[in-house]
């Protein structure tokens, strides 16, 4: 099984930073096979990225993702205030699925 | 565009079976493409994904949680569900539906629904 592991933990920023999320992988992900979800509390979670870099539809382009391998980053150019949420990789390279334990983006 | 809206029980006890049921709006469930699926956040911690369905009734499990899931699913109603037998605190948790892109053999959520608590406790 897969382990993702995602630092930092909580990421302490103010709105105009950028804000560098890491998410390393105990394996290599096929093909760039990871994502990237944005998550604030009793909302859905919504997909930002996949295949590691690509944009999901209507997510700003602040948000970028790259990586290969066993190494990912998002990244988000200039915080938002509506940016502040917890951040998630998951991997679908192979089953099960698997998720990162998440990067609280919090406002310093 | 494809909604989901998770219902059920926000309270299950012991031993008990946890049965939730996700309501797919805007879009057939039926028309093939994508999976459907539930994942589960423990208070506090990450995200874990629980399985998935295709409207023919093919599905995948997680393998730690294989032995008590079943997925199902009513192409009629445009609806999919989850029992989860023999239930315990562990269990405890919020429940999310989504949809999974075929794209590639498996693939990433989206969209999701707004997930529902269940907490499991006499």
């Amino acid at each position: 099984e897969f382990v993702l592991t995602q630092s930092p933990g909580t990421l302490s920023l103010s709105p105009g930073e950028r804000a560098t999320l890491s998410c390393r992988a105990s394996q290599s992900v096929s093909s760039t096979y990871l994502a990237w979800y944005q998550h604030k509390p009793g909302q859905a979670p919504r997909l930002l990225l996949y295949g590691a870099s690509s944009r999901a539809t209507g997510i700003p382009d602040r948000f970028s993702g790259s990586g290969s391998g066993t190494d990912f980053t998002l990244t988000i150019s200039r915080l938002e205030p509506e940016d502040f949420a917890v951040y998630y990789c998951q991997q679908y390279g192979s089953s099960p699925l698997t998720f990162g334990q998440g990067t609280k983006v919090e406002i310093k | 565009q494809v909604q989901l809206q998770e219902s059920g029980p926000g309270l299950v006890k012991p031993s008990q079976t946890l049965s939730l049921t996700c309501n797919v709006s805007g879009g057939s469930l039926s028309s093939g493409g994508y999976y459907w699926t539930w994942i589960r956040q423990h208070p506090g911690k990450g995200l874990e994904w629980i399985g998935d369905i295709y409207y023919s009734g093919s599905t995948y499990y997680s393998p730690s949680l294989k032995s008590r899931v079943t997925i199902s699913v009513d192409t009629s109603k445009n609806q999919f569900s989850l029992k989860l037998r023999y239930v315990t605190a562990a269990d405890t948790a919020v429940y999310f539906c989504a949809r999974r892109s075929t794209v590639t053999a498996y693939g990433w959520f989206d969209p999701w629904g707004q997930g529902t608590l269940v907490t499991v406790s006499s």
